[in-house]
């Protein structure tokens, strides 16, 4: 079964200063990796996606995110933090090879919520 | 149009009550999803729909029961649910499985 673990569940940073979330999976073979963002009592917005090819991938609102095969990461990372990017992130895994039960199912990590001091 | 909605926001229900819940996309998704959210927690999926056939049932209890009438809708019938069924109920949609999904921002549901 696929799992993902965001070992950081509160991270606390100043404005400006970089940031990295992590994130590392557990899964048979390399799945689709997914980072989402969610401010309080709203819906999840998709920061950036992993297919395949280059594993840096750019993302929306200056978020970058690197796909290490060797170590099943897939970090978040942004170089220079505004007050809006206090929420919480959610990195989330989906099976890339279809015909399996669990084909279509996004399973998410635990979550990080990041406060911004100003 | 890029959104998925959700209506509506917000749903007091008591425990006999039925109820129902929608979502809506217009992008021209083929995939479409529900999922339960209590406070504090990942979304946990509930239910994904493929070209309007169910695809997966998270053996989610009989008292929730979707419904995809067409490709650009999707409803969650509520019925006899308890107090720790309260929770956000987000719908979610993507071009077919396994691709992104989009996320609506969800209808808050408390059951009395």
């Amino acid at each position: 079964a696929q799992s993902v673990t965001q070992p950081d569940i509160h991270i606390t940073v100043s404005e400006g200063a970089s940031l990295e979330l992590r994130c590392n999976y557990s899964y048979g073979a390399t799945p689709y990796l997914f980072w989402y963002v969610q401010s309080p009592g709203q819906g999840l917005q998709l920061l950036l996606k992993y297919f395949s090819g280059d594993t840096l991938v750019q993302g929306i609102k200056g978020f970058e995110a690197e796909f290490k095969r060797s170590q099943s990461s897939f970090n978040l990372r942004k170089p220079s933090v505004h007050w809006s990017d206090a929420a919480e992130y959610f990195c989330a895994v989906a099976p890339a090879n279809a015909g399996g039960t669990s084909y279509g199912k996004l399973t998410f990590g635990q979550g990080t919520i990041l406060t911004v001091h100003p | 149009d890029t959104e998925v909605t959700q209506t509506p926001k917000h749903l007091v229900m008591g425990m006999t009550n039925k109820k129902s819940l929608k979502c809506e996309q217009h992008m021209g998704h083929r995939a479409m999803y529900w999922y339960k959210q209590k406070a504090k927690k990942p979304p946990e999926l509930m239910f994904v729909y493929s070209y309007e056939k169910l695809s997966i049932n998270e053996s989610v209890p009989s008292r929730f029961s979707p419904e995809c009438p067409n490709s650009s809708l999707l409803n969650l019938h509520l019925h006899a649910l308890q107090p720790e069924d309260s929770a956000l109920y987000l719908c979610a949609s993507s071009q077919k499985l396994a691709m992104e999904q989009f996320f609506g921002p969800g209808t808050r549901l408390t059951v009395l």
